[in-house]
C-alpha cells in the first residue's frame, strides 16, 4: 500500500534555531516528492521538488534531502523565523494514471521567540 | 495563491441543504481538483479533473459532485447525502498529468450546522 509517514508530528522550537523533519514513504513507482508548507487557513505552497535523481534541493533557508534508496526524506529549516509556524506537508507522486498523489499528515511547526 | 481562487473563504450551511464551492485558475492548466482536508489527517482527493466536461471520482467521492463545463472552473457541490460535511476544502490545478506539479488555492472552510 502507498503510504506517506511524517515525524514528528508537531514540533517547538526557539527562534533562530534549526530544526529538521522527517518524511518516509512506500510509494512505488515513484515520481517525485515534493514539501509543501501550509499556513492555519489557507492553501499549501511547494518548497521544493526533487525527482529520482536528486539528492538535496534548496530554497532559501529551506533544504530537502531524497535518499530514494531508504525511501527517505528531509526537510530542514536553517536559522528559523516566527514566519516558519505553519504545516509541512511531504507529497509523494506515483507514476501510475489517475491520482498518483501520496500526502503525508504533515508536521506542525511552532517558532516561538 | 498561484491564481487560484476559491469562494468564499467561510461558509455556513444547515443540514440537509446543498452547497457549491468555487473555483476559479487563470493559470491555463488543463487538470483541476478538490481535495478535502481534516485535523491530523492528510489531504483526500474528492474528484478531479484532467480535460474539460470530463473527471474522476477519487478516494472520497460520495455525497460530492462536480462540473468541468469551461477549462477555468471546476465547482463542487456538497450534498445532503455527504454525512459530515464540516471540513477545508482546497481546490488545485495543474499542467497535465496529477504527478505534476499541482498549485492550490486559499481554501473554503465548510461549517455544516
Amino acid at each position: 500500500k502507498n503510504q506517506v509517514e511524517q515525524s514528528p508530528q508537531s514540533l517547538i522550537i526557539l527562534e533562530g534555531k534549526n530544526c529538521t523533519l522527517q518524511c518516509n514513504y512506500t510509494v512505488s513507482p515513484f515520481s517525485n516528492l515534493r514539501w509543501y508548507k501550509q499556513d492555519t487557513g489557507r492553501g499549501p505552497v511547494s518548497l521544493t521538488i526533487m525527482t529520482f535523481s536528486e539528492n538535496t534541493k534548496s530554497n532559501g533557508r529551506y533544504t530537502a534531502t531524497l535518499d530514494a534508496d531508504t525511501k527517505q526524506s528531509s526537510l530542514h529549516i536553517t536559522a528559523s523565523q516566527l514566519s516558519d509556524s505553519a504545516s509541512y506537508i511531504c507529497v509523494v507522486s506515483a507514476q501510475q494514471a489517475g491520482t498518483a498523489l501520496i500526502f503525508g499528515k504533515g508536521t506542525t511547526l511552532s517558532v516561538s521567540s | 495563491d498561484g491564481g487560484i481562487t476559491q469562494s468564499p473563504k467561510y461558509l455556513f450551511r444547515k443540514e440537509g441543504q446543498n452547497v457549491t464551492l468555487s473555483c476559479e485558475q487563470n493559470l491555463n492548466h488543463d487538470a483541476m481538483y478538490w481535495y478535502r482536508q481534516d485535523p491530523g489527517q492528510g489531504l483526500r482527493l474528492i474528484y478531479y479533473s484532467q480535460i474539460v466536461n470530463d473527471f474522476q471520482k477519487g478516494d472520497i467521492a460520495e455525497g460530492y459532485s462536480v462540473s468541468r463545463e469551461k477549462k477555468e472552473s471546476f465547482p463542487l457541490t456538497v450534498t445532503s447525502a455527504q454525512k459530515n460535511p464540516t471540513a477545508f476544502y482546497l481546490c488545485a490545478s495543474s499542467f497535465g498529468l496529477p504527478y505534476n506539479e499541482q498549485f492550490f488555492g486559499p481554501g473554503t472552510r465548510l461549517t455544516v450546522l
